[in-house]
Order: structure tokens, then sequence, then C-alpha cells
């Protein structure tokens, strides 16, 4: 079975700067997907990024980058110039590709605030 | 485009009373997932289907839970007698099964059985 390990229930950060957020997996798949999740208090699961485990060039949506290290099975999220809008819990997930296998595990969050 | 539409956004209701939940995934999405989210267990998968087949409904805590597609654009999540226990935010996800693998999600049924 496939975990996925986020170590850090609670993180802060100033506004403008920049922070990392951990993620870790244990899987013997070596065809799969990574993804974080953004959860604001209103409650939406809303996609941030997402790593194809083939693909050794590391994600980027704008302000996020991932730093995937496939070896170490460690997937972190790194925003910078941090808003007050990135206030919110911040999922890591994993998803085997194998056919008919495309559940998400997700792990237990980071709940990250952003200080004015 | 729309996303995933799911009703009722929110549920209160009593013990042993029926409860049901909908979802509408995104037009041409062919695969849909139900999750539920609690404090104690956090995100996790009940069942998803394949155009409209259950593929795996190992997640579904007991029989008191049942799910069903009819069709390619909704499905239910019904929980039977409801208990207190049941209580958490119930999502839908879907997404296609080939080649687009992220699963875009609904905003979430609350449900709070009393």
């Amino acid at each position: 079975a496939q975990t996925v390990t986020q170590s850090q229930p609670e993180m802060s950060v100033q506004e403008a700067e920049t922070v990392t957020l951990s993620c870790t997996y244990d899987t013997s798949e070596n065809n799969y997907y990574l993804f974080w999740y953004k959860q604001p208090p209103s409650r939406q699961m809303i996609l941030v990024i997402r790593q194809e485990a083939y693909k050794q060039q590391n994600a980027t949506e704008n302000r996020f980058s991932v730093n995937f290290q496939k070896a170490a099975k460690s997937f972190s999220l790194k925003i910078s110039d941090s808003q007050l809008g990135d206030t919110a819990m911040y999922f890591c997930a994993f998803m085997n590709r194998q056919t008919g296998a495309n559940n998400l595990f997700f792990g237990t969050g980071t709940r990250l605030t952003v200080i004015p | 485009d729309a996303g995933v539409i799911q009703s009722p956004r929110h549920e209160v209701t009593e013990m042993g009373q029926e409860v049901t939940l909908r979802c509408k995934p995104i037009s041409g999405h062919n695969s849909l997932f139900w999750y539920r989210q609690t404090m104690m267990r956090g995100l996790e998968l009940l069942i998803y289907f394949n155009n409209n087949v259950p593929i795996d409904d190992s997640g579904m805590p007991e029989d008191r839970f049942s799910a069903k597609m009819p069709n390619a654009s909704f499905s239910t999540l019904k929980i039977q007698p409801s208990e207190p226990r049941d209580s958490a935010v119930y999502f839908c996800a879907s997404s296609l099964s080939r080649g687009q693998e992220t699963q875009y999600f609904g905003p979430g049924t609350r449900l709070l059985v009393l």
C-alpha cells in the first residue's frame, strides 16, 4: 500500500516570503503521479500542481514549484512571494498510474498561514 | 465550463434517517470518485467508478453506505440508516481515466448527523 507523509502539521510565513512544504511517500511502483492540493477555509479542494514520476524536470506553476527527488521519494512544494490568499491546508497526494488503480492517497495535510 | 457539482452543500439530519448525496461530474470525464474527509481519518476514498461501473468499493465503511452511477452525468452516495459517526465532508471528484488522470473536486457536502 502507498503511504504519504506530511511531517509539518502547521507552518507560517510572512507575506512576500518563500516557504517550502515537505512530503514523502512510500511505494514500490515506478510509474505514478504526485499532486499538491490546496484546501482554503471554503473547503474546496483545488489542484495546485502535478508531477509525473517519469519526468525529471520539476513542475512549476507560476509561484508554485516542486522539488521532486524520486530516489529519496520526496516531493516538496515551494511557494514563492507568498500571498494572503495562500493561507490554506495543503495536501500532498499520490496516484499509481497502473490501470484500474487511479485513486488518490492523501497525506494528513499542512496548515499554512500567511502573515501580513 | 462547469466544474464538479455536488448537492446539497450542507445537510443536517437525525440519526437513523436516510441521506442521499448527489454528484454531477465534469462533462466528458469517465471516472468518478467519492471521498470522505474527517478530522480523525483525513481524506479517504470510499468508492470510484470508471465508465459508470464501480471499480473499487473497498473504502465503503459498511453496508449502510451504497453508491450508484446510473449514467455518465450523475452519481449518488446513500447512507441508510445514518449515524453520528458519519458526520464528515463528502467530496466527489472526476477525471479522464486515460492520459489526464488529474482529479477535479466538487465543493463537498458537509453532513452532520445528530
